[in-house]
């Protein structure tokens, strides 16, 4: 398995469920992002893991819940979610050099519906 | 705070012809810019950079960008359109902070390619 892979693909879930998002990047890479797709709005940053240490929670509601246990895997622990958060969840990582010219590399994503 | 305009979320144009997707950022200190694309039910896949190397940037697929700094734009643009380029093109923006620093998107540009 190469680039950077996400599970599952499609998630559907209840108001009152908790699942998780499994990211992991077979890169080599030291940062992990979470990201959120919405239909009409532009990708929004959601959380920044640097050497498995968050660095920036782009004011996300707490209802959303990240993990990294090393630099190759990224999870976001879900709960209690409401129907506008039905989107597409790309991950990303990169070899943070501290220039800022790092090539984020992405997952496929995972498209949640929530009901 | 950073910021990335895409002027039109829809541009179309002919196979063959000259395509011009447009991006302008907001910035008082030398940016980093990127372009992606996006196929349907993907990921994101980088299509180049500018990290102040050089201001025009070639990339995958026959795209290349401009930087220019009297315009703040980083227009991207293929001489020859094919039908394969139909996709969604994402400018983005992150300036020199050090560390690992998540990516500004703007809106998208869906690119319609007509036969």
């Amino acid at each position: 398995e190469t680039g950077v892979t996400q599970t599952p693909r499609h998630l559907v879930m209840g108001m009152t469920n908790k699942k998780s998002l499994k990211c992991e990047q077979h890169l080599g890479h030291n940062a992990m992002y979470w990201y959120k797709q919405s239909a009409k709005k532009p990708l929004e940053l959601m959380f920044v893991y640097n050497f498995k240490e968050q660095t920036e929670n782009n004011s996300v509601p707490s209802r959303f819940s990240p993990e990294c246990p090393n630099s190759s895997h990224l999870f976001l622990h879900l709960h209690t979610l409401q129907p506008e958060d039905s989107a597409l969840y790309l991950c990303a990582s990169s070899f943070s050099s501290g220039s800022g010219a790092d090539t984020q590399y992405f997952g496929p994503g995972t498209r949640l519906t929530v009901l | 705070a950073q910021s990335v305009t895409q002027l039109g979320s829809h541009v179309s144009v002919s196979e063959g012809a000259l395509v011009l997707l447009r991006c302008n950022y907001s910035s008082s200190v030398p940016p980093y810019l990127f372009w992606y694309v996006q196929y349907p039910n993907q990921g994101l896949q980088l299509l180049l950079k500018y990290t102040s190397a050089a201001t025009l940037v070639k990339g995958i697929n026959g795209f290349e960008a401009e930087f220019k700094k009297s315009e703040t734009s980083f227009h991207l643009t293929k001489p020859s359109a094919h039908m394969s380029d139909a996709a969604e093109y994402f400018c983005a923006v992150r300036y020199s902070g050090g560390g690992a620093d998540g990516l500004t998107f703007g809106k998208g540009t869906h690119l319609i390619i007509q036969p």
